[in-house]
């Protein structure tokens, strides 16, 4: 089955500094990459997602990239503000919309982000 | 639409006592999936419906945990009986197809 792999577990950056998480997943087949944050004592919320028909995708601060030949995709936080503080999950699934034994996600095990004012 | 909801936001038992967490998914969402959460062991898939049918519960730590949906707008899991090591986050989230998943608050459980 998929495996997704997350790095760092923990990342600490002073506020205005850029952030990046990267993950690497084991199944070709995945085609569906989330990105949850997860605030302290709060439930996950998806921030931001890509498909594997693209490489890269933004939204303000936000940006993920997706290497399907190495099987890796990366979220990247600029100018990060203490309120980016918190886990963030990426997560991995195949057959998005076909539903059966496909369509769960696998997520990595977190990363800790602190934004030092 | 009020989310995804999840009841009670608390559980503190007693070990060997039986216990359930309640859902209601987003109303016309098709698939509702069951969460673990813990320190040690991040976030884990317990079960997943689609259309109430099980399809994988691979995830299932052992035959304490049960989880039925008998209706689209109703699910439940229930360890029975419970341990301390059974002490987590559970987390109840639902999407519409290949759409975005959405989580519920969660439950806390505590098993003295």
């Amino acid at each position: 089955g998929e495996n997704v792999e997350q790095h760092p577990s923990t990342l600490s950056v002073q506020e205005g500094d850029s952030a990046v998480i990267k993950c690497t997943y084991s199944d070709s087949a995945s085609n569906y990459f989330p990105w949850y944050k997860q605030e302290l004592g709060k439930r996950p919320q998806l921030i931001i997602d890509i498909r594997s028909n693209v490489g890269e995708k933004k939204d303000q601060r936000i940006a993920v990239t997706l290497n399907k030949t190495a099987k890796h995709f990366s979220l990247h936080i600029t100018e990060t503000q203490p309120e980016d503080s918190a886990v963030y999950f990426c997560a991995a699934s195949k057959g998005r919309g076909y539903g059966g034994s496909q369509g769960n996600l696998i997520f990595g095990k977190g990363t800790k982000l602190s934004v030092k004012p | 639409d009020a989310g995804v909801i999840q009841s009670p936001r608390h559980e503190v038992t007693e070990m060997g006592q039986e216990v359930t967490l309640r859902c209601k998914p987003i109303s016309g969402h098709d698939y509702l999936f069951w969460y673990r959460q813990t320190m040690m062991r991040g976030l884990e898939l317990l079960i997943y419906f689609n259309n109430n049918v099980p399809i994988d519960d691979s995830g299932m730590p052992e035959d304490r945990f049960s989880a039925k949906m008998p209706n689209a707008s109703f699910s439940t899991l229930k360890i029975q009986p419970s341990e301390p090591r059974d002490s987590a986050v559970y987390f109840c989230a639902s999407r519409l197809g290949g759409s975005e998943q959405f989580f519920g608050p969660g439950t806390r459980l505590t098993v003295l």
